[in-house]
């Protein structure tokens, strides 16, 4: 089946830092979603990114779907940023599989 | 903005109970999914949906059920619930296949 495997899998940054996060995919993609959660369990969407490049503020993301990986940058990191970050593949057709998640912790 | 709703948020139940956790949303999306969550984990998917009347068992067993008679509801059923289901069960949608799925808030149930 498809792997998606994420890294690093902790990240402890001083507020004020920039990180980069990354997912690496088994195949091909059709989609390709960064996501965080927030202490309470919900999942924020953070990017829609089968391919190219976006930026949303503080983050953006990239997506080289012919090398089988997309990079997510936080940069001037805050402490509303910490919780965990997912990225999340579909091309099954049938369901987004998801990466073991990065655990970001941002402290003052 | 995602119009997606799970209820309730928490639930904390005995062994044994019959359990339904809701699901909904208003966004006329065809394609539904459940799923599980333990702390801190990946997501594994437990149930799937194309439309009314359309389910799929996921790529992680579960004793749960699902029913979608209603596109905008998807509902999931634990007739006798056991510790070994505490956990988080997070419900999504999607307008097609490879569109952008959007998540509810999720339900953290507990069984003891």
């Amino acid at each position: 089946g498809i792997q998606v495997e994420q890294s690093p899998p902790d990240l402890i940054l001083q507020e004020g830092a920039n990180s980069t996060l990354r997912c690496n995919f088994s195949d091909s993609v059709n989609n390709l979603q960064w996501f965080h959660q927030n202490p309470w369990g919900q999942l924020i969407n953070l990017f829609y990114i089968p391919s190219g490049t976006k930026q949303n503020g503080r983050l953006s993301a990239t997506t080289v779907a012919t090398e089988r990986y997309s990079l997510l940058y936080i940069s001037s990191s805050q402490t509303t940023d910490s919780g965990v970050y997912f990225c999340a593949e579909n091309n099954a057709g049938n369901m987004l599989t998801f990466g073991g998640g990065t655990r970001l912790m941002v402290k003052p | 903005e995602a119009d997606i709703y799970q209820t309730p948020r928490y639930l904390v139940i005995g062994t044994g109970k019959k359990i339904t956790l809701e699901c909904s949303q208003t966004m006329g999306h065809d394609k539904m999914y459940w799923y599980q969550q333990d702390p801190g984990m990946e997501l594994h998917l437990i149930h799937y949906s194309y439309g009314v009347n359309s389910t799929e068992k996921g790529d992680l067993s579960s004793e749960s059920t699902v029913s979608r008679i209603r596109t905008e509801h998807f509902p999931l059923t634990l007739e006798s619930a056991r510790p070994s289901h505490t956990s988080q069960y997070l419900c999504a949608s999607s307008e097609f296949v490879y569109t952008e799925a959007f998540f509810g808030q999720g339900t953290r149930l507990t069984v003891v």
